[in-house]
């Protein structure tokens, strides 16, 4: 299976503040199809994940633009520009190239 | 709208089954796989495995292979996930989701609890 590894597994941001998110695989997530399979999710608490950014670093719809995603090969990272209160939650970033789909362990985003 | 809407939470003991179900409306059934996810309490998002409707071919995680089956019925357009002899810990919340470039819809979960 592809690990995936993110780090930290906590962050606590004042708002206004950026935060950044690192999500490492196993192995590469480049496809020969040209796209990258990498995905980051948001867990609010008592809510399903819903879908932040798709393919490394595609905005969902209606996902805010302080929201990015960026990298390539094994490592990748989700940015936060300016942390907001109703960002609060668990991030997970995905892979789904290799059957069977994994996530990362999840990094718990609170507000100072 | 798409919607993905699981049944209701349960509570089981050790050794019986159990089918929770997702039921898809507001897209083609069967034009999208469904796959299930395990949060166990107070723990991180695992894939289970996947179903395509079309012609309910599944995979499944090797974690979960041989322990839960993986069910659809298209003509109600609905997905099942089921167990012939739950455990212990099988208590977790148990999410169906769709995949669209990446998971773009999913259930509201259906928490499964086996105790004693």
């Amino acid at each position: 299976d592809i690990v995936m590894t993110q780090t930290p597994l906590s962050l606590s941001v004042t708002p206004g503040q950026p935060a950044s998110i690192s999500c490492k695989s196993s192995q590469s997530l480049l496809h020969s199809d040209g796209k990258t399979y990498l995905y980051w999710y948001l867990q609010k608490p008592g809510q399903p994940p819903q879908l932040l950014i798709y393919e490394v670093s595609n905005r969902f719809s209606g996902v805010p633009d302080r929201f990015s995603g960026s990298g390539s090969g094994t490592d990748f990272t989700l940015k936060i520009s300016r942390v907001e209160a109703e960002d609060v939650g668990v991030y997970y970033c995905m892979q789904s190239i290799q059957l069977p789909w994994t996530f990362g362990q999840g990094t718990k985003v609170e507000i100072k | 709208e798409v919607q993905l809407v699981q049944s209701g939470a349960e509570v089981k003991k050790p050794g019986e089954s159990l089918r929770i179900s997702c039921k898809g409306s507001g897209y083609s059934f069967t034009s999208y796989w469904i796959s299930w996810v395990r949060q166990m309490p107070g723990k991180g998002l695992e894939w289970m495995g996947r179903i395509d409707p079309s012609d309910s071919y599944t995979n499944y995680s090797p974690s979960f292979q041989g322990h839960v089956t993986i069910s659809a019925d298209k003509s109600i357009s609905t997905a099942y996930l089921q167990w012939s002899s739950l455990k212990a810990s099988d208590t977790a919340m148990y999410y169906c989701a769709r995949p669209n470039s990446g998971y773009d819809s999913w259930g509201q979960g259906t928490l499964v609890t086996v105790s004693s």
